[in-house]
C-alpha cells in the first residue's frame, strides 16, 4: 500500500467552481502534512501546510483527520491559473513522502 | 526566502555516459539534502538523503553505485548518475532542508 493516496483525476471543472480533494496516509506516525501544486514539468511548489484545526489561505481550505488519517484540500471560486497538478505530502519529520498528485483543469 | 539552484535544467545523454547533476543552497547552510525522482504521471520519490560530511543514505531498490551523491559542504550536493540508461531518464530534482524544505527547479534527464 502506498503511502499517501490521491485520486489522480483529472478533474475538470468551470471557473469560479468549488473543487475538494482528498487524501489518505499510512503511516500513522506522519507529524507534518502539506499540500504542493505542481506546474508541468517544473518543481513542486508549497502551497500551504495543513494543521488538525484545519487552516484557510484565501481561496484555499485544508483540513486534517487525523484519526482517519485523511487530508483535504479545498479551492473555491477557482481561477484558470489554479490549474495544476496537486501534491498531499506527509512527513514523518524526515524526508517528504509524495502523493502521485491530482490534475486540476480549471476551464473559461 | 531560501533559494536552491540546480543545473543543469535539463540534459540529453548517450547510453552509457555519466551525467552530474549540482544543487547548491544560496543563502542558507543545507545540512540534509534529498533528492527524487520522477517519472511521468508518477510521484515523486525519494531516492536517497544526503547530510554533509557523511555518506548518503539510499532507499531501497536504489543502487548506490549507480547513483553517486556528494555533499562535501554545506552549500553544495550533486548526483552523478554512472552509466546512464535510456531507462534512467527521468525528472530528477533535490530537496534542501533548512527551516523548510526547499527544492531545485530539477533536471529533466533523457538518456538516448
Amino acid at each position: 500500500r502506498k503511502e499517501v493516496e490521491q485520486d489522480p483525476g483529472p478533474f475538470n471543472v468551470p471557473e469560479g467552481a468549488t473543487v475538494a480533494f482528498n487524501c489518505t496516509y499510512s503511516n500513522s506516525a506522519s507529524q507534518s502534512f502539506f499540500w504542493y501544486r505542481q506546474d508541468c514539468r517544473k518543481e513542486p511548489k508549497l502551497l500551504m501546510s495543513v494543521y488538525s484545526s484545519g487552516n484557510e489561505d484565501g481561496r484555499f481550505t485544508a483540513q486534517l483527520n487525523r484519526a482517519s488519517q485523511y487530508i483535504s484540500l479545498l479551492i473555491r471560486d477557482s481561477k484558470l491559473s489554479d490549474s495544476a497538478t496537486y501534491l498531499c505530502v506527509v512527513s514523518s519529520g524526515y524526508a517528504l513522502n509524495f502523493g502521485k498528485g491530482t490534475s486540476l483543469l480549471v476551464t473559461p | 526566502g531560501a533559494v536552491v539552484s540546480q543545473h543543469p535544467s535539463w540534459v540529453i545523454c548517450k547510453s552509457g555516459t555519466s551525467v552530474k547533476i549540482e544543487c547548491r543552497s544560496l543563502d542558507f547552510q543545507a545540512t540534509t539534502m534529498f533528492w527524487y525522482r520522477q517519472f511521468p504521471k508518477q510521484s515523486l520519490m525519494l531516492m536517497a538523503t544526503s547530510n554533509e560530511g557523511s555518506k548518503a543514505t539510499y532507499e531501497q531498490g536504489v543502487e548506490k553505485d549507480k547513483f553517486l551523491i556528494n555533499h562535501a559542504s554545506l552549500t553544495l550536493s550533486t548526483l552523478t548518475v554512472t552509466s546512464a540508461h535510456p531507462e534512467d531518464s527521468s525528472f530528477y530534482i533535490c530537496s534542501a532542508r533548512g527551516d523548510g524544505y526547499t527544492f531545485g527547479s530539477g533536471t529533466r534527464l533523457t538518456v538516448v
